[in-house]
């Protein structure tokens, strides 16, 4: 069964950073392609940014509103993904989900909420 | 980049009656090499992640009832759930993964029982 536990989630100021971790298990995480996608309190679902496969080139794209300050990486030995989110801005308060596939996500994890405010 | 339009944005449909949602894309997601558009549907209930009901536009993923179906090419696509069930009640959203990023998502349509 595969399994998405993300973590890192906090208050923080505007400018602040944070790094957000997604734990993943029950498939082989080396050959997955994996995304971030957000939901803001009350509002619909954002995509974030993805990451290939090192196999693949494990490069990564993202969205225009977060490109430059958000960086994804992954741990294939510990079959952790990972968001690095820099000079935090209040519109980036939202729930954030680590998600199976590069283009359509299969699995999700349960969110981790990360509150932008001074 | 493609936008995703959704109508309505909520919807109120009687059990057993059937519920349509609309999805159009602000151009075509129509992959002409083998004929699938980069479409899915998901389904989200309050305090979930969301749930993928289908891909490919019309692929539904393994264990959604068969009641779910999705239809459309190029630009419009629809979601149908053919006889509501109190379960059903959600928001669903519409996602295009065509081409290189970014994808989008359309902003949700809210289903009630009427």
């Amino acid at each position: 069964e595969v399994q998405l536990v993300e973590s890192g989630g906090d208050l923080v100021k505007p400018g602040g950073s944070l790094r957000l971790s997604c734990a993943a298990s029950g498939f082989t995480f080396s050959n997955a392609w994996m995304t971030w996608v957000r939901q803001a309190p009350g509002k619909g679902l954002e995509w974030v940014g993805r990451i290939r496969s090192k196999t693949d080139g494990g490069t990564t794209d993202y969205a225009a509103p977060v490109n430059g300050r958000f960086t994804i990486s992954r741990d294939d030995s510990e079959n952790t993904l990972y968001l690095q989110i820099n000079s935090l801005k209040t519109e980036d308060t939202a729930v954030y989900y680590c998600t199976t596939g590069g283009s359509y996500y299969a699995d999700w994890g349960q969110g981790t909420l990360v509150i932008v405010s001074s | 980049d493609i936008v995703m339009t959704q109508s309505p944005d909520s919807l109120a449909v009687s059990l057993g009656e059937r519920a349509t949602i609309n999805c159009k894309s602000s151009q075509s997601i129509l992959h002409t090499s083998n004929s699938k558009n980069s479409l899915a549907w998901y389904q989200q209930k309050p305090g979930q992640p969301p749930k993928l009901l289908i891909y490919w536009a019309s692929t539904r993923d393994p264990g959604v009832p068969d009641r779910f179906s999705g239809s459309g090419s190029g630009t419009d696509f629809t979601l149908t759930i053919s006889s509501l069930q109190a379960e059903d009640v959600a928001v669903y959203y519409c996602q295009q993964y065509y081409g290189p990023p970014p994808y989008s998502f359309g902003q949700g349509t809210k289903l009630e029982i009427k």
